[in-house]
């Protein structure tokens, strides 16, 4: 069975750093990974598609990386800003296009 | 954004009576979900569907039952509910069974 991992599940940082955020799977037959963004009381946001070709993928500031065979994906997020506060989740689909979730990061960016 | 309208957003209701929650899409996607989020658990699949008339369960499907006659329209359908269906249940649409997925807004349910 899959299991998806993010740590910390908490983050707290001042404005204008750069900072990662983890995920781990454990299973590596994986289609591909998703990186979600969930403010409060409201749905999730896609960030980041990452197909198992690919090493990384690129949007704005976000950076997200994917190394399949250590089960490992972090995201990358540059000069951080108090707009970026959210709750960031990791998403893999597996076999038979089964999606599993991480239990998330919650990220503070104070001023 | 991606169209996706929940309805409704926020309900409560009482056990033993049954509940409807609809999702709307607008972008003709051939996937549509149905997930709930609760503290501790993350995101749990309810049941899926992959077309008109074809739905299949995830694997918190207990107590819930679906239906999909148009592609636009996915139902999910809380026959009797349980104080422990108490949730935010969440509509997600994709292209493709391992594509890209796009999330609604959520509708919160308390079962009193």
């Amino acid at each position: 069975k899959q299991e998806v991992t993010q740590i910390p599940a908490a983050l707290s940082v001042p404005e204008g750093e750069n900072l990662v955020l983890n995920c781990s799977f454990t299973d590596s037959a994986i289609y591909n990974l998703q990186w979600f963004r969930q403010d409060p009381g409201k749905g999730l946001t896609s960030l980041l598609l990452i197909q198992s070709s690919q090493r990384e993928q690129t949007s704005g500031r976000l950076n997200a990386s994917l190394d399949k065979s250590s089960g490992r994906s972090t995201l990358y997020i540059a000069a951080s800003q108090p707009g970026d506060s959210a709750t960031y989740l990791c998403a893999v689909t597996g076999t038979a296009s089964k999606l599993t979730f991480g239990t998330g990061t919650r990220l503070q960016v104070t001023l | 954004d991606a169209g996706i309208t929940q309805s409704p957003r926020h309900k409560v209701t009482e056990t033993g009576t049954p509940v409807t929650l609809r999702c709307h899409q607008t972008e003709n996607h051939r996937y549509m979900y149905w997930y709930r989020q609760d503290p501790g658990h993350g995101l749990r699949l309810i049941h899926y569907s992959y077309g008109v008339k074809d739905t299949d369960k995830g694997e918190v499907s207990d107590g819930y039952s679906v239906s999909r006659s148009k592609t636009e329209d996915f139902l999910l359908t809380l026959e009797s509910a349980t104080s422990s269906q108490t949730s935010v249940y969440f509509c997600a649409i994709s292209e493709q069974g391992s594509g890209e997925l796009f999330f609604g807004e959520g509708s919160r349910l308390t079962v009193l």
